[in-house]
Parts: structure tokens; C-alpha cells; sequence
């Protein structure tokens, strides 16, 4: 079975400080998502990412793939309280017993900025 | 334009009922896919849907069924309800099936099972 694990699990820090959300697995991915969600809301794609090493900025975030594409992270820099949030990771990879696609979340970051 | 919408917000059953959740998803987005959130943890995958067909199923039990209609709309159902079954289930679009497509997911239906 394909696990994310995701960590940490909560996060609570103050306005300004910086934070890393880190996603890994023993699985190789192929392709790999972030996501924010608010309560009530669905998830809120943030950053697709590929290719092993690759790195990704969106502003304040910035996200990195691992070399062997089982492992993600997301540093946000500087952080607001608008930031506030649940992160989730979500990996894509084929089953290669079903011949199907299928996609694993890990179980989320629930962050808070205090202002 | 309309986003994911997903009917209805909210619904009550008791254990051993049977309940279909319903999605729309975006014009022109031909994949559906469905999943299931206990509150508190990430979204579980349980189905993907391409042009009618299943393109990928999660770990979940022949109680869990769906479809895909001709507009591309999508059912999920679910029958002989456990209170494990409580959650949040998510559907998302997106216009074609490959990994690496953004999805765009609805509100969701919040299911109790009582």
C-alpha cells in the first residue's frame, strides 16, 4: 500500500517566523500536488511538481520535489496569518497490478499563524 | 463559470441505508474523481472516472460504487451504511485524466451516519 506521510501533523507559530511541511514516502510518485483547504471548502490545488529536484516558488512557498521523486517539501517563508490553513500533499502513481491510476493524500498539515 | 458543485451539502442516514451523492463537475472537464474525508485527516481516494469509464479505484469495499453519465457528471454510491462511513466526500474535475492535472474540487457532502 502507497503511504504519504505527511509532518508534521500540526504546526502553530507566531506571525513573521519560518516553517517547513515535509512529505515523504517509500513509493516513487509521478507527479506530486500541494494543496491548501479552508474549513467548508474543498482543497485548493497551490503547485504541481514532476521532475526529481525540481523546485518551485509561489511567492512566500516554496516547494521542492526530491531527487527520487518520493519525498516533497513546503517552506513557507515569512509567514502570515493568511497562511493559515490545512496543507495536504497528494502523489500520483500507477498500480502496477491494476494497470490504474491512483492517487494518495498525506494526511495533512493543520497550520496556524498567530498575528 | 459554475465550479464543482456537489448535491447535496448535507445529509442524515442510519446504519444499513444506502445513499448517492452527486457531482457536477466543470464544462468541458471530462474526468470525475471521488473522495472520502474523515474529519481530521486527509481526503481518501475512491474512485477516478475518464469518459465514462473507472480509471482507478482506491482501497474501498464493493459497497462503494459510482458512474459516469454521457455529460460527464458522476454518482457515488453507497449501500448498507456503517457509522464508520461519516465524512466529508469530496468530488474534483479536471479535463483530462493525466497525474499531473490540476484538480478542482467541489464543497463536498457531508455524510452522518447515525
Amino acid at each position: 500500500t502507497q503511504l504519504l506521510e505527511q509532518s508534521p501533523q500540526f504546526l502553530s507559530i507566531q506571525e513573521g517566523e519560518n516553517l517547513t511541511v515535509y512529505c515523504n514516502s517509500s513509493s516513487v510518485f509521478s507527479s506530486l500536488q500541494w494543496y491548501r483547504q479552508e474549513p467548508g471548502e474543498g482543497p485548493v490545488l497551490l503547485v504541481t511538481v514532476v521532475t526529481g529536484g525540481e523546485v518551485k516558488k509561489l511567492k512566500r512557498l516554496t516547494f521542492q520535489f526530491g531527487d527520487a521523486r518520493k519525498d516533497s517539501s513546503l517552506h513557507i517563508t515569512a509567514a502570515q496569518p493568511g497562511d493559515t490553513g490545512l496543507y495536504l500533499c497528494l502523489g500520483a502513481f500507477r498500480d502496477l497490478l491494476q494497470g490504474a491510476q491512483k492517487l494518495v493524500f498525506g494526511q495533512g498539515t493543520r497550520l496556524t499563524i498567530n498575528p | 463559470d459554475a465550479g464543482v458543485t456537489q448535491s447535496p451539502t448535507h445529509l442524515i442516514k442510519t446504519r444499513g441505508q444506502q445513499v448517492t451523492l452527486r457531482c457536477s463537475p466543470i464544462s468541458g472537464h471530462k474526468s470525475v474523481s471521488w473522495y472520502q474525508q474523515v474529519l481530521g485527516q486527509g481526503p481518501q481516494f475512491i474512485f477516478q472516472y475518464y469518459e465514462k469509464e473507472e480509471r482507478g479505484r482506491g482501497n474501498f469495499p464493493d459497497r462503494f460504487s459510482a458512474r459516469q453519465f454521457p455529460n460527464y457528471s458522476s454518482e457515488l454510491n453507497v449501500n448498507a451504511l456503517l457509522l464508520g462511513d461519516s465524512a466529508l466526500y469530496l468530488c474534483a474535475s479536471s479535463y483530462r485524466r493525466a497525474t499531473n492535472e490540476k484538480l478542482f474540487f467541489g464543497s463536498g457532502t457531508q455524510l452522518s451516519v447515525l
